[in-house]
């Protein structure tokens, strides 16, 4: 079955500092990674998705960037952290064709201070 | 411009009372539809989704959702609640497109809380 894993599970950072989220996930190869943002009583914004190596589309312009170095594994980073980047950031796994469903890692809680 | 509203984002109900949670969309076309739960600090896990097909569709849980093509709506139902149903619940929309598949619109999310 399909696994996905995010750490670190919570990460308190300055503002100004550098970030990354990390999330690999198992059991599925060429799978479509997304990168969501939940900010405090909002729900989800997509930010990043990928459909393979090395293929990032970015669906809102912001502070964050994101990579994909290898097949099953998605990154989140940011060169300086800002206050509004606060937020739960959840790596979702996802269907290669209608009818398969949309996974979500266990989520990193971000608080930039 | 394609929207997806949860119209209530606080919803208090007592535990084995009835609880339905209303989701509109606005979209071009008949999207994919999608019912997610979030319980506190977790990831969020799939309670149902409707591709096509009978409109009204079974989930986990205990859950149904009614998908109403005339109203644009897919409100999410469950005859009697537990307290273990006391989370988030985010309604979705994907496109039909292949382009477009797995981007996932989420609305903002209806606060259950569970009363004895």
């Amino acid at each position: 079955s399909q696994t996905i894993h995010q750490w670190p599970a919570t990460l308190v950072q300055p503002v100004g500092s550098p970030l990354s989220l990390e999330c690999t996930v198992e059991g599925t190869s060429n799978p479509n990674l997304y990168w969501y943002r939940q900010a405090a009583g909002r729900g989800l914004q997509l930010l990043f998705y990928s459909v393979g190596i090395g293929q990032i589309s970015s669906e809102v312009p912001q502070n964050l960037s994101a990579s994909r170095p290898q097949d099953r594994q998605f990154i989140l980073s940011s060169k300086k952290l800002l206050l509004s980047d606060s937020g739960f950031y959840l790596c979702a796994l996802g269907p290669g064709t209608p009818q398969e469903t949309q996974y979500f890692g266990p989520g990193t809680r971000l608080l930039v201070l | 411009a394609q929207s997806v509203t949860q119209p209530d984002i606080h919803i208090t109900v007592s535990e084995g009372a009835s609880l339905e949670l209303r989701c509109n969309y606005s979209y071009g076309a008949t999207p994919y539809l999608f019912w997610y739960v979030q319980s506190p600090g977790q990831g969020l896990q799939l309670l149902l989704k409707y591709f096509s097909g009978d409109t009204l569709v079974q989930g986990i849980k205990g859950f149904e959702a009614e998908f109403k093509r005339s109203q644009s709506s897919f409100n999410l139902r469950k005859p009697s609640v537990h307290w273990s149903d006391a989370a988030e619940y985010f309604c979705a929309v994907a496109p039909m497109t292949t382009d477009s598949w797995g981007k996932f619109q989420f609305g903002a999310g209806t606060q259950v809380v569970v009363t004895p």
